[in-house]
């Protein structure tokens, strides 16, 4: 199993650029959720999907948008860059809610200028 | 609101000595907890976690927690720290009643073995 992937590694944005963000899995995990990471404010989160075709906002959803139309993929879309947007984004996975843990892929560093 | 503390950014200690990495939470139900570390420029790996029944739970790497509910705390131990250990540790609580699953995380702790 690859487990979680995530694409680009690495990513430069100009402010108002769009891009997309790719996260897939191929646990058969049915719980998909992307965070953002930044310095001494731990992970927070941004979006998640409970199931295909199901999506809902988590902390800090605006300036992103998602979509679930496969068990597998779970892409995040930048609708207009901005400076403090600039982040690590993780995508993660699990086989459910409760006491189930998440599986994190290696993050994505993203750059505004 | 659900919410959780690591009081400590930096947890410092030698090699061989036994470490503790701090945290405490807040949820209005019964907690899940869950403990994680990151290595630098890599994702979070999953250490242990809480469900219910026996306070002191084992995890990955020789890593243990410690549920302690009247302090809702939960703590993060191991008897005898490695140079490896060094990384990022976040704590990570879910309520039982939670139907989205929603994960909050504290902001981190970094632990230094020093040799």
């Amino acid at each position: 199993n690859a487990g979680v992937t995530q694409t680009p590694k690495f990513q430069v944005l100009k402010t108002g650029q769009s891009m997309t963000l790719q996260c897939a899995q191929d646990m058969n995990h049915e719980y998909m959720s992307w965070y953002r990471q930044d310095p001494g404010m731990g992970l927070r989160l941004i979006h998640y999907s409970v199931g295909a075709g199901i999506t809902d906002q988590g902390e800090v959803p605006n300036g992103y948008n998602v979509s679930r139309s496969t068990t597998e993929d779970f892409p995040l879309r930048l609708l207009s860059a901005a400076p403090s947007q600039t982040s690590v984004y993780f995508c993660a996975s699990s086989q459910g809610t409760g006491y189930y843990e998440q599986y994190f892929g290696p993050g994505t560093r993203l750059t505004v200028t | 609101a659900q919410s959780v503390a690591q009081p400590e950014d930096q947890v410092n200690v030698a090699e061989g000595n036994p470490l503790t990495v701090k945290c405490t939470y807040s949820v209005s139900g019964n907690p899940y907890l869950f403990w994680y570390v990151q290595y630098p420029n890599r994702g979070l790996q999953f250490l242990l976690k809480y469900i219910t029944g026996d306070n002191l739970v084992k995890g990955s790497y020789g890593f243990e927690a410690e549920f302690n509910k009247s302090q809702t705390s939960f703590h993060l131990k191991k008897p005898s720290a490695l140079v490896s250990d060094s990384a990022l540790y976040f704590c990570a609580v879910r309520e039982y009643s939670s139907n989205t699953g929603k994960l909050i995380f504290g902001q981190g702790t970094t632990l230094q073995v020093k040799p």
